[in-house]
């Protein structure tokens, strides 16, 4: 059984459109985060999500408009795509009394 | 800024031997200390954390040294085989405040176990 998956797992998109990915997980976690990894595998948070709330906002461009639905799930919607998006994108999750964040398959983004 | 640095970046280890990877973090409000997996193509995996409380944990052939007054973590990988050949990242987060969960990852370490 699949704890954490995203759909799609490859996305290729020109610039300028809007594409979206979903993430759902089935551990009955509270917390769902988005991470970004680029071309240098460097791994970088940038939302988190708790109950359905918003609680961690990095500094990501606001075409990044991140979205749960209910605990499940948390959606990544990107509008005016940039070749700079461009990265693998990674839901996780936890439950809040334990920290420890499962990572999903990810999804691999190109934008040309 | 990278707050929490990580080194080296690539290690070449032979079957049997023993991988060391070493991180050091600068923020003091950092209490959860993870490492992560990474296979190609596939997701993170949580290998091994430790909480600033002790000092050693360990699980099976991977080991974590924490070192709280010099903010230094290391993982060390005991008898490494082939199938170990991953990419390793140490992260690193507060537990309260907005920032719960907020995990900070180090650069990662390639590495490569020869048979």
């Amino acid at each position: 059984d699949t704890a954490v998956s995203q759909t799609p797992k490859y996305l290729v998109t020109q610039m300028g459109n809007d594409k979206s990915i979903k993430c759902e997980q089935n551990l009955g976690h509270d917390t769902m985060y988005w991470y970004k990894q680029d071309s240098k595998k460097f791994l970088k948070i940038m939302f988190s999500y708790n109950n359905k709330e918003l609680i961690i906002n990095e500094t990501v461009p606001n075409r990044f408009s991140p979205k749960s639905p209910d605990k499940a799930h948390l959606n990544l919607h990107i509008n005016s795509l940039e070749l700079g998006d461009s990265a693998v994108y990674f839901c996780a999750s936890t439950m809040t009394s334990n920290y420890e964040q499962y990572f999903g398959p990810g999804t691999r983004l190109t934008v040309t | 800024q990278q707050q929490v640095k990580q080194s080296p970046q690539s290690l070449i280890v032979q079957k049997g031997g023993i991988s060391i990877i070493n991180c050091a973090y600068e923020n003091t409000a950092f209490d959860y200390f993870p490492w992560y997996q990474q296979f190609p193509g596939k997701g993170p995996a949580l290998l091994i954390a430790i909480r600033p409380d002790v000092s050693e944990k360990k699980e099976g052939r991977f080991t974590i040294s924490f070192n709280k007054s010099a903010k230094q973590f290391s993982l060390h990988i005991m008898d490494s085989q082939p199938g170990d050949s991953a990419t390793y990242f140490c992260a690193a987060s507060p537990s309260g405040g907005t920032s719960y969960g907020k995990l900070t990852f180090g650069q990662g370490t390639i590495l490569t176990v020869h048979p």
